[in-house]
């Protein structure tokens, strides 16, 4: 299957710093990614759909302008963690449509980032 | 953003049995599902999918069951092995849409 990465794997951050996190197709090209956060023991939960060439759709109860997200090509997604809090302590998962996943959505998904603010 | 949270039910089964993890979606208008498996401190990884025009498939030791009536989904797994244990998502889509919905997940511990 097709290849997402993510930069970093971990990052610790004092609070109030932003942290910038990105996403990778290595061997498509994907018009879409989407950005997930979990929490321990927890599913995954849709934050936002990163778009090439537009804005980001956010989820209900996102703050799009705590968590900026940047596709400004087909192979990169980032997301921004901005003025970061404890709270915002998550791991952060990316995922890419296959570009066979326009009717049903199929995703690669990224290894995730461990976001740690002190 | 959606999604359930709660704390992970548990499946705890011997090495070599069968496993079946369940679950129950939410949207009648979703017509694609997908079980991923999530081992600790990775992303999720693609087992199998199944779209609602059937009611069964078949991978390599895993079988995917649906049934629409009811909304449920369930996960075979066939001679569990020590390598299985992880958290297993159910998701669900459906056609056109842009959004992919997890389910809340079963842990399964696999006993050797």
């Amino acid at each position: 299957g097709a290849v997402v990465s993510q930069h970093p794997s971990w990052v610790i951050c004092k609070s109030g710093t932003s942290v910038k996190i990105e996403c990778r197709s290595l061997d498509f090209q994907a018009t879409t990614m989407f950005w997930y956060r979990q929490f321990p023991k927890q599913s995954l939960m849709l934050m936002a759909t990163s778009n090439e060439g537009s804005k980001a759709t956010y989820e209900q109860g996102v703050e799009k302008d705590k968590f900026l997200i940047n596709h400004a090509s087909l192979t990169l997604s980032t997301l921004t963690v901005t003025s970061a809090h404890p709270e915002d302590s998550s791991f952060y998962i990316c995922s890419a449509r296959a570009p066979s996943g326009e009717v049903y959505n199929e995703q690669f998904f990224g290894p995730g980032t461990r976001l740690t603010v002190l | 953003g959606e999604s359930v949270g709660l704390h992970l039910p548990t499946l705890s089964v011997q090495e070599g049995d069968n496993s079946i993890i369940n679950c129950a979606y939410s949207n009648s208008a979703s017509d694609y599902f997908i079980w991923y498996k999530q081992e600790s401190g990775k992303g999720p990884q693609f087992i199998i999918d199944i779209r609602s025009n059937m009611d069964k498939r078949q991978g390599q030791r895993v079988t995917v069951l649906l049934n629409k009536t009811v909304k449920h989904l369930s996960l075979q797994i066939a001679a569990t092995q020590p390598g299985d244990s992880a958290v297993y998502f159910c998701a669900e889509s459906y056609t056109g849409g842009f959004k992919t919905i997890f389910g809340a997940g079963t842990r399964l511990f696999v006993k050797a």
